[in-house]
């Protein structure tokens, strides 16, 4: 696609609901991001996708946030038993080329969790 | 490990004023250096980014942005400011000896007055 795709944009989820975020990169991309942004604040690492593999997921606040990219294109960010410290916008990011630093990441236009 | 500081919550300017939004940052190795905005409701744009060369960077919607190794900032800039530039502006950066996560600073509101 032209640009990076999230769904759902909007989701609500009654405390202890699991929520599963989903990612379309541009299409061909190698790198794949996951951030969490609180209102007001700046965006926040949770983990990175280099095709297939989870190279990076030192971001992730807790073992209730799983994310996965079985097949090295679209990605899933799972959270299990939502707590309400949970509510944030999720970001998802790619770039075209493995291995070097320089490169631009793109993004979407966030999930945006609320959970009451 | 690195790090990104924005000094500055908000800027004030008045439209076709020049505007500086300030950035400094600490990395281990050599920068990769991003400014961002995000409007209201959306995503992050990507504005421009420094990676080797000139230090002065030229971007998107007339924006510029100059690196100084010296003072490690990369603040943004244009020359003339309008009212839709308001928005809030990240800066970011990466080391590279790290090809994959890119640090975020907090955040600057630019909020530009007719």
């Amino acid at each position: 696609g032209a640009g990076v795709s999230q769904s759902p944009r909007y989701k609500v989820a009654k405390r202890g609901q699991d929520v599963a975020l989903r990612c379309d990169p541009i299409s061909g991309h190698v790198s794949l991001f996951w951030y969490q942004q609180a209102l007001g604040q700046g965006p926040e690492f949770l983990t990175y996708f280099q095709n297939e593999a989870q190279l990076d997921k030192s971001g992730l606040p807790s073992d209730r946030f799983f994310a996965e990219r079985p097949e090295g294109s679209v990605s899933t960010l799972k959270i299990q038993r939502t707590q309400q410290e949970d509510s944030a916008v999720y970001l998802c990011a790619s770039s075209s080329r493995q291995g070097l630093s320089g490169n631009t990441i793109y993004f979407g236009e966030g999930s945006w969790l609320t959970v009451v | 490990a690195q790090s990104v500081a924005q000094p500055e919550d908000q800027v004030n300017v008045a439209e076709g004023n020049p505007l500086t939004v300030k950035c400094t940052y600490s990395v281990s190795g050599n920068p990769y250096l991003f400014w961002y905005v995000q409007y209201p409701n959306r995503g992050l744009q990507f504005l421009l980014k420094y990676i080797t060369g000139d230090n002065l960077v030229k971007g998107s919607y007339g924006f510029e942005a100059e690196f100084n190794k010296s003072q490690t900032s990369f603040h943004l800039k244009k020359p003339s400011a309008l009212v839709s530039d308001s928005a809030l502006y990240f800066c970011a950066v990466r080391d590279d000896s790290s090809a994959s996560k890119i640090i975020f600073g907090s955040g600057t509101r630019l909020s530009i007055r007719p």
